[in-house]
C-alpha cells in the first residue's frame, strides 16, 4: 500500500538558518504529493503539493519538489522564522482521495 | 467564510463510557471525512463520506465505532464503549468536489481530543 517516511525526531535550529525536512514515499501509480503543516492548536494546513513528477510546490518560502527517481519530496525553508515552529507532515494521495501521512516533525525556531 | 468546525474540543471519559464527536464541514463542502491521530503519528483516514454516502470506511472498527451524516451536511463519530487505546486525536476535514480535478483539498477542524481513563 501507499506510505509516507519522515525523518525521526524533532528539528531545532536557530532564526534564519537553513531547514530541511526529508520525505520519501513508497506508491503504486502516480501519486500526488502533499506537505501540510499543524501550528500550535490550530488543524492541519495545506502547505504546498505537486501532482506530477519534477514539479515544484512552493507556498510562504517553503518549497518541494516531486522526484520520482528517488520517490522524494524534501521540505525546504532558505531562513526560517520563529512563527515557522510548527509540526510538518509529508502525504500523498493515489488518487482516491485517501491521504496517506508520515508520522510528522516538530520543527522549533529559536530566536 | 467559516472552517470545519469540531466540537467537543477536548474529551475525557472512562473505559466502557460512549462518546460522541460532532463535526460542521465547510458549506457547500460535500465530501468529508474522519482521520484519527495517535500520539506522534500522522492522521489515519477512518471513513470519508460523499455528501450522506459512507463510500470509504475500510479502516474503521465497526464493532465499536460509528458514525453518520444525516442529510450530508453535519456528521457524528461515536465509539461504543471506548477503550483505553482509543485515547487520539479526532479530526474532521471536508472537501468540495469540482469537475476535472486531480485533487481536492482538504481542509481539516482543530480537532477533538479523547483522553480513555
Amino acid at each position: 500500500g501507499n506510505s509516507v517516511t519522515q525523518m525521526e525526531g524533532p528539528v531545532t535550529l536557530s532564526e534564519e538558518a537553513f531547514l530541511t525536512i526529508n520525505c520519501t514515499y513508497t506508491a503504486t501509480g502516480y501519486p500526488s504529493l502533499f506537505w501540510y503543516v499543524q501550528y500550535p492548536g490550530e488543524g492541519l494546513q495545506l502547505l504546498l503539493k505537486a501532482t506530477k513528477a519534477d514539479d515544484k510546490g512552493s507556498n510562504k518560502g517553503f518549497e518541494a519538489t516531486y522526484r520520482k527517481e528517488t520517490t522524494s519530496f524534501h521540505l525546504e525553508k532558505g531562513s526560517v522564522q520563529v512563527s515557522d515552529s510548527a509540526v510538518y507532515f509529508c502525504a500523498l494521495s493515489g488518487g482516491n482521495n485517501r491521504l496517506a501521512f508520515g508520522k510528522g516533525n516538530q520543527v522549533v525556531v529559536i530566536p | 467564510e467559516a472552517g470545519v468546525v469540531q466540537s467537543p474540543r477536548y474529551k475525557i471519559i472512562e473505559k466502557k463510557q460512549p462518546v460522541a464527536f460532532w463535526c460542521n464541514p465547510i458549506s457547500g463542502h460535500n465530501t468529508l471525512y474522519w482521520y484519527r491521530q495517535n500520539l506522534g503519528q500522522g492522521p489515519e483516514l477512518l471513513i470519508r463520506y460523499e455528501n450522506e454516502e459512507a463510500v470509504d470506511d475500510s479502516q474503521l472498527p465497526k464493532d465499536r465505532f460509528s458514525a453518520e451524516r444525516l442529510k450530508g451536511v453535519d456528521s457524528t463519530l461515536k465509539i461504543q464503549p471506548a477503550e483505553l487505546g482509543d485515547s487520539a486525536v479526532y479530526l474532521c476535514a471536508s472537501s468540495s468536489s469540482p469537475a476535472g480535478a486531480s485533487y481536492n483539498e482538504q481542509f481539516f477542524g482543530p480537532g477533538t481530543r479523547l483522553t480513555v481513563l
